[in-house]
């Protein structure tokens, strides 16, 4: 167990509806990132929160947007869904952030939305 | 945009014998951070090990070592005395300093141990 909660574990949904995935982080981390795993992109980084702002931005859709509360949770948002959406989002958290080795991220389970 | 390749998509390995998982990357980096994550068919991320650029000596985890080669830019996985539970796939990613320390990740390594 990583620490790492997200609910839900799994999400199905119509094209064109709007969701929400939950994150919270493991105990003391300030920094939260979302990735998406797809089957033809892999996976993806697509936004960081550092204790509440936002950090940087990957391959996040404009009709995805993301935000850190000031209790450090987090939570993705996906509106106007497609096809294309269906996949495993994690949420990763560490201490802080940098290329040193005490910034490890550790992953939550994910939650697998299925677009229908 | 740094790139992370894994050239082998699936690779077998008897139990308790020894495997190395390829992983090259490019960057123009001096810092940057190597990581390997194992992901088994329940899906979860499960981090294995961690190298940095500046690190001089490989980084060892039990069963899990990283031969790093910054020279040749390769960052390869060793698994020592292979278990069944080893079955998954493994992920290398690199964390460049320029991009909000995300972390870059190749398409993967699938991983079956055999008996």
């Amino acid at each position: 167990d990583s620490g790492v909660t997200q609910t839900p574990k799994h999400l199905i949904t119509a094209t064109g509806q709007r969701v929400t995935l939950r994150c919270s982080p493991r105990s003391g981390d300030l920094s939260v990132y979302w990735y998406q795993q797809s089957l033809d992109q892999g996976l993806q980084f697509l936004i960081h929160y550092y204790n509440g702002e936002e950090r940087a931005k990957g391959n996040i859709l404009e009709r995805f947007s993301a935000q850190q509360f000031p209790d450090l949770h987090s939570e993705l948002n996906l509106s106007s869904l497609e096809l294309g959406d269906s996949a495993l989002y994690f949420c990763a958290s560490s201490v802080d952030f940098g290329t040193g080795g005490n910034n490890e991220q550790f992953f939550g389970p994910g939650t697998r939305l299925t677009v229908l | 945009a740094q790139k992370i390749t894994q050239t082998q998509p699936g690779m077998f390995v008897q139990e308790k014998e020894a495997v190395t998982l390829d992983c090259t990357y490019d960057t123009s980096d001096q810092s940057y951070g190597l990581f390997w994550y194992k992901q088994p068919s329940s899906g979860e991320m499960i981090f294995l090990i961690y190298q940095g650029s500046y690190d001089e000596q490989n980084a060892t985890e039990g069963r899990y070592s990283l031969n790093f080669q910054k020279a040749r830019k390769s960052a390869n996985l060793v698994i020592s005395a292979s278990q069944l539970g080893d079955s998954a796939m493994y992920f290398c990613a690199m964390r460049p300093p320029n991009s909000g320390y995300a972390l870059n990740f190749g398409k993967g390594t699938s991983l079956l141990v055999t008996p």
